[in-house]
């Protein structure tokens, strides 16, 4: 069974700087997706970013951008400029291709320092 | 306009009722899900629907009863409810297709079983 897993339970930044969350996974797939959303206290979940395995090339979106290592197996999440908006739980998710279900992981809080 | 939508928000109940929470969702998906976030925020998928038929069942007690009367709709029905059922509860949705595979989620409905 495939397995997310997210290292860091909090995380917090300085306003206008950069951070990363991390994010590991386990598969026997080799085409599969993944992806970051996030849940701020409105509960609202919302796609931040997705990365198809297929493609090499990592996947951004404004200031979100992803380091994706398919051979290990990692895809961290990385958020350049911090705004205040931008606190919220963080999840990481993984879906094979062919499979409807979203596996997720255990989620990062991040807090934004203003 | 909302894309995804559940009723209610919030749903309060004594244990041993029965309760059910609405999803519809007006953007052309196909497929249809419920996912249950528990106290630790984790993020769990319960039931699938593709265009009316169950994909997805993941070892669910017999109590919950997902109910699809068309691909836009899909209801959660909840029998003899339990203190361990609280929790927020997701609907989602998502076209299926290879390129267009993010899901979609509403607002979540928080049920308190006391």
């Amino acid at each position: 069974a495939q397995t997310v897993t997210q290292s860091q339970p909090e995380m917090s930044v300085q306003e206008a700087e950069t951070v990363t969350l991390s994010c590991t996974y386990d598969t026997s797939e080799s085409d599969y997706y993944l992806f970051w959303y996030k849940q701020p206290p409105s509960r609202q979940m919302i796609l931040v970013i997705r990365q198809e395995a297929y493609k090499q090339q990592n996947a951004t979106e404004n200031r979100f951008s992803v380091n994706f290592q398919k051979a290990a197996k990692s895809f961290s999440l990385k958020i350049s400029d911090s705004q205040l908006g931008d606190a919220a739980m963080y999840f990481c998710a993984y879906r094979d291709f062919g499979n409807e279900k979203l596996t997720f992981g255990t989620g990062t809080r991040l807090t934004i320092i203003p | 306009d909302t894309a995804v939508s559940q009723t209610p928000k919030y749903l309060v109940t004594q244990m041993g009722n029965d309760k059910s929470i609405k999803c519809e969702q007006n953007l052309g998906h196909d497929t249809m899900y419920w996912y249950k976030q528990d106290s630790k925020k984790f993020l769990k998928i319960m039931f699938s629907y593709n265009n009316k038929e169950l994909i997805i069942n993941e070892t669910v007690p017999n109590r919950f009863s997902p109910k699809s009367p068309d691909k836009a709709h899909l209801n959660l029905h909840i029998n003899s409810l339990e203190l361990g059922d609280s929790a927020v509860y997701f609907c989602a949705s998502s076209h299926g297709y290879r390129d267009r595979t993010e899901a979609f989620f509403g607002q979540g409905t928080r049920l308190t079983v006391v």
